[in-house]
């Protein structure tokens, strides 16, 4: 089956500084990426929509320019959390679709965030 | 507006008991319905999912799930569970804009 990497798994960080998280579709290409944050025992809150080529498009209150995707090409996706706060820390998920209707996403198996 | 529901935060069953884990759903027009399980500190998994055709839909890992219009349900469904699928399962439906709306998860807890 496709196959989402997502890197890295795990970071900590201290309070002022950016991280990058990348999301890879390993054998497929994917014009549209999905990121999520998910808190502890919650479920997936989409924070926006990564098109490739294109502006990203946010969900209602999140900061876009806090939270910075890039959809460089068709395997590569990141998001970036710039000057990354406490309460910044969360799950964060990334998904994709291979191909245009197609149904269904492959996530990728997050990357946790601890801000200090 | 389109939403999923999942009434139950944990489900509890002994191994090797039948179990049910519980979503409806609110959407216009024919739902794309999945199941998503999803293990401490990793990324989801796919189980299944109701696009159309056969109400009673089979997915990974024995799991099954049941398209019921009239009540707007999509209960997964599994005839003897086992200790190895205590994790956290989500249910979700497609909007027509292609993002995933997911339910609020479901716990299950398989004792031995």
């Amino acid at each position: 089956g496709a196959v989402v990497s997502q890197h890295p798994s795990w970071v900590i960080c201290k309070s002022g500084t950016s991280v990058k998280i990348e999301c890879r579709s390993l054998d497929f290409q994917a014009t549209t990426m999905f990121w999520y944050r998910q808190f502890p025992k919650q479920s997936l809150m989409l924070m926006a929509t990564s098109n490739e080529g294109s502006k990203a498009t946010y969900e209602q209150g999140v900061e876009k320019d806090k939270f910075l995707i890039n959809h460089a090409s068709l395997t590569l996706s990141t998001l970036t959390v710039t000057s990354a706060h406490p309460e910044d820390s969360s799950f964060y998920i990334c998904s994709a679709e291979p191909g245009q209707g197609n149904e269904k996403l492959f996530f990728g198996s997050g990357t946790q965030l601890s801000v200090l | 507006a389109q939403s999923v529901a999942q009434p139950e935060d944990q489900v509890n069953v002994a191994e090797g008991n039948p179990l049910t884990v519980k979503c409806t759903y609110s959407v216009s027009g024919n739902p794309y319905l999945f199941w998503y399980v999803q293990y401490p500190n990793r990324g989801l998994q796919f189980l299944l999912k109701y696009i159309t055709g056969d109400n009673l839909v089979k997915g990974s890992y024995g799991f099954e799930a049941e398209f019921n219009k009239s009540q707007t349900s999509f209960h997964l469904k599994k005839p003897s569970a086992l200790v190895s699928d205590s994790a956290l399962y989500f249910c979700a439906v497609r909007s027509n804009t292609g993002k995933l709306i997911f339910g609020q998860g479901t716990t299950l807890q398989v004792k031995p």
